[in-house]
């Protein structure tokens, strides 16, 4: 079954320096997001994308925070300075397509744990 | 934001029936989901209720009331492997991104 994919399990970092963390969606999706949670809280949204572009965000992705698309099958979310406060598990997700019962179905990569020393 | 509520933990016996509840705020809602997520693992997908009334998959079944702005997921049979943080996260407006809960954390014991 196909499922969506994140490199690194675990990064460790200095606080300042930047952090590009890798996702490979499910192939045939088109729409992006990235999640945070931080250790015994909720999953937080941080920003979705589509067609290239981002199509929403919260306001947590601040100018700290970038996605890219690079080629046909990463998501990469890009950290340029790192805080103390980023420590946590980023999730990436990906979702076939809009409109349909089934099709809101987001499908989670296993994450990402970031510690930011 | 939109706020969701749902206990912080249960606990249950093994082969026993749970029920998590959850409410959400009904103001332009359009959906809602349920979520397990192990310790330290992803959250996968349960279920999505749209319209009023029960919907079953197997050992696991999805209530939603929308006029009351209430759900539950009803865990059947329960085993040791159903241990894990519950989510409940609601979809509202025009958007379709889910708004979580902090997750109920449910412990099964032999």
């Amino acid at each position: 079954e196909p499922e969506v994919t994140q490199t690194p399990s675990h990064q460790v970092t200095q606080m300042g320096q930047e952090v590009i963390l890798r996702c490979v969606p499910i192939s045939n999706h088109l729409y992006f997001y990235w999640y945070r949670q931080i250790l015994g809280q909720k999953v937080e949204f941080l920003v979705s994308f589509y067609n290239n572009e981002i199509s929403e965000k919260s306001e947590i992705f601040d100018d700290q925070f970038s996605v890219e698309r690079p080629d046909g099958s990463n998501f990469t979310l890009k950290i340029r300075s790192t805080k103390l406060e980023d420590s946590a598990m980023y999730f990436c997700a990906s979702r076939e397509l809009a409109g349909g019962r089934n099709n809101n179905e987001q499908f989670f990569g296993p994450g990402t744990r970031l510690t930011v020393l | 934001g939109q706020n969701i509520d749902q206990p912080t933990e249960m606990t249950a016996t093994e082969g026993a029936i749970v029920q998590i509840n959850c409410t959400y705020q009904t103001s332009g809602f359009n959906g809602l989901f349920w979520y397990q997520q192990h310790a330290g693992e992803a959250p996968t997908f349960l279920s999505y209720n749209v319209l009023d009334g029960l919907e079953e998959k197997g050992r696991f079944s999805s209530f939603l009331s929308r006029s009351k702005g209430y759900s539950y997921l009803l865990l059947k049979e329960l085993q040791m492997k159903d241990s894990a943080s519950y989510l409940c996260a609601s979809l509202h407006g025009g958007s379709y991104i889910p708004t979580f809960g902090r997750g109920t954390s449910l412990i099964v014991h032999p």
